[in-house]
């Protein structure tokens, strides 16, 4: 069975700070990783995908990937209230997902 | 540009009734595929749907069922509906079936059995 785990949280961090949201797969073979972020009662959207090993970053947002160690993490700076939410991590095409992480960023 | 559209928005059905769910992908896109969506977990993967044929299908039982069509919109049917079947359905698309291929979510279905 291939699996996505995620700390399903809740993590709590004040504004401004850096969130770490981590995340790992069993499926060596994955190729694709993919976040979005889920606010409650809407669906999924996409924040950043990353496909090589490393970081890589976009805007306040950092994913970081490590196939050796089947992991993947994202990281938010200068986190803001309007990031509370619930952030998936998904993978390869058929997009496995986590059961993601609730994220509440106080003010 | 049209982004990822699905109806009904949300619906109320009894057990052991049928189930017929509609999307239609963004703008260029041929690419279609279906999860559900429990409270307070990650979407599961139902199937995929690309040239009009089923792709990849997840640990769903033939109770799932989908059609696409030749404008490359898709339905999802479920028969037989269990209680368990209530959930957020959730229809993605995208450009073909790469496994970098990024997806966009619909709104969703919000479906309620009783």
């Amino acid at each position: 069975q291939k699996e996505v785990e995620q700390n399903s949280g809740p993590l709590s961090v004040p504004e401004g700070a850096i969130a770490s949201l981590n995340c790992t797969y069993s499926d060596r073979g994955s190729q694709s990783f993919f976040w979005y972020r889920q606010y409650s009662g809407k669906s999924p959207e996409l924040i950043m995908f990353i496909y090589s090993n490393g970081d890589k970053e976009d805007g306040r947002f950092t994913a970081q990937l490590n196939k050796a160690s089947q992991y993947v993490s994202l990281l938010i700076r200068d986190s803001q209230p309007s990031d509370s939410a619930t952030y998936l991590c998904a993978v390869n095409n058929d997009m496995r997902f986590g059961a993601g992480t609730r994220l509440t960023v106080k003010p | 540009d049209a982004g990822v559209t699905q109806s009904p928005t949300h619906l109320i059905k009894t057990r052991g009734q049928q189930v017929t769910l509609r999307c239609s992908p963004k703008s260029g896109h041929d690419t279609v595929s279906w999860y559900q969506q429990a409270l307070g977990q990650g979407p599961q993967f139902i199937f995929q749907y690309y040239e009009e044929e089923e792709r990849q299908r997840g640990n769903f039982p033939d109770r799932f069922s989908g059609h696409q069509f030749p404008n490359y919109s898709s339905e999802l049917n479920v028969n037989a509906l269990l209680l368990g079947d209530s959930a957020l359905y959730l229809c993605a698309s995208s450009l073909g079936t790469g496994h970098g291929n990024t997806i966009y979510f619909g709104e969703g279905s919000w479906l309620t059995v009783v």
